[in-house]
Formats: structure tokens, sequence, C-alpha cells
């Protein structure tokens, strides 16, 4: 596997379900995000991890529960989600706070869609 | 604070035309800008980026994109379009930070078609 892979690509899920999103990196990266996109919106930062550390939560619903084991894996909890919650979830990369390298290498996303 | 505007939701061109796709920004410090493509279905795939070097930048699949910093623009451009650019576009901005990650504020997006 190389660069950024998300599994599952797609999920149905009711609003009482619990789930789990996961993300895992291949390139020695220290940063990884979670993002959401919906249908004609801007892309919406929602967690950044660095070094494992929680650096960033983009006020964001306790029904989505984020995870961090190590630097090269990222989850994302979900429980009693709502139908608005239905999008495609990216997640990211970058080489991390310490480089100034800024760029951010992104998954192929999980398509949610809540019933 | 730092955003991003980019001009035009859909942008149509004919195969072989010249493609432009523009984004202006803002931020309170020098700018790290980019670009990035998404295909139906996919994650979004870095073009090219602007980290205060050459003002003119060269990214994969011939586009290039200037740094204008009297217009705070990034507009992105491709002399000849190919079919295969059919794709949503998205401009991103990130400022330099004294601590803590860098974090990417990206416009809403581009959808460019491709008319044979």
């Amino acid at each position: 596997e190389t660069g950024v892979t998300q599994t599952p690509r797609h999920l149905v899920m009711g609003m009482t379900n619990k789930k789990s999103l996961k993300c895992e990196q291949h390139l020695g990266h220290n940063a990884m995000y979670w993002y959401k996109q919906s249908a004609k919106k801007p892309l919406e930062l929602m967690f950044v991890y660095n070094f494992k550390e929680q650096t960033e939560n983009n006020s964001v619903p306790s029904r989505f529960s984020p995870e961090c084991p190590n630097s090269s894996h990222l989850f994302l909890h979900l429980h009693t989600l709502q139908p608005e919650d239905s999008a495609l979830y990216l997640c990211a990369s970058s080489q991390g706070r310490d480089r100034f390298t800024y760029e951010q290498y992104f998954g192929p996303g999980t398509r949610l869609t809540v019933t | 604070a730092q955003s991003v505007t980019q001009l035009g939701s859909h942008v149509s061109v004919s195969e072989g035309a010249l493609v432009l796709l523009r984004c202006n920004y803002s931020s309170s410090v020098p700018p790290y800008l980019f670009w990035y493509v998404q295909y139906p279905n996919q994650g979004l795939q870095l073009l090219l980026k602007y980290t205060s070097a050459a003002t003119l930048v060269k990214g994969i699949n011939g586009f290039e994109a200037e740094f204008k910093k009297s217009e705070t623009s990034f507009h992105l451009t491709k002399p000849s379009a190919h079919m295969s650019d059919a794709a949503e576009y998205f401009c991103a901005v990130s400022a330099k930070a004294s601590r803590g990650n860098e974090k990417l504020t990206f416009g809403t997006g581009t959808r460019l078609t491709i008319i044979p």
C-alpha cells in the first residue's frame, strides 16, 4: 500500500448505529487530518493530530470521536449520527509542524450515508 | 486569518483551449498556496504549490500557476485542455505558523468541464 488509504470506501448506517472509519498513511508523516466534504460546501476541517496529539477540534459535534493510536493510523468513531452528517469524509496527512512543508496528501475518502 | 475565493463554481472550455481557473486569497502573513484536483469518487491530489520561491509554479499534467502578490491572486492555467482534465479544482492557502501545525483553508472549488 502506498500513500493514504481509507476504509471502508462506502458506508451506510442508521442513526442508532456505531461505526468507525479508518485511515492509514504510508508516507512517514507526523500529522493527520479529518475533513468533511459536503455537496456545495467548502471542505471542512474537523480534527488535526500532530505526533498523536490532537491539536485542533473544529467545533465538531461529540457524535464524532477521533482516535490516533500512532502517527500512521487515524480513526473516526461515529455514533447516533444525523442525516445531515452524510458526506464524503477525507483523511489527509502531512509531514508535520516542525517542517515547512505544508502540502497535505489525501486518501480516497469514505462516502457515508446516514439513513 | 486567511481565506480563499474561487471565482466561478463551473467553468467549461473546449478541448484544446486555454484553461484558466481563478483564485484570490487573503492572508495576514506570507502565504503558501496550493491547487488540488479531485476526480469523481476520489480524494484530493496535489497539482502544484507556491512556497515563496519562484512566482511561476509548474505542476503535474501541464498545469501552472502564477503568484501575484499585488493582485493577491494565484490563478491556475493550462495552455491546451484535455478531456482528462475534467474534474473539480480547489485552491487552498496556508499561512506559516509560529507554532502548531499548518492549516489549510480551501476554496469552494471550481468544476471544470471539457467540451469535445
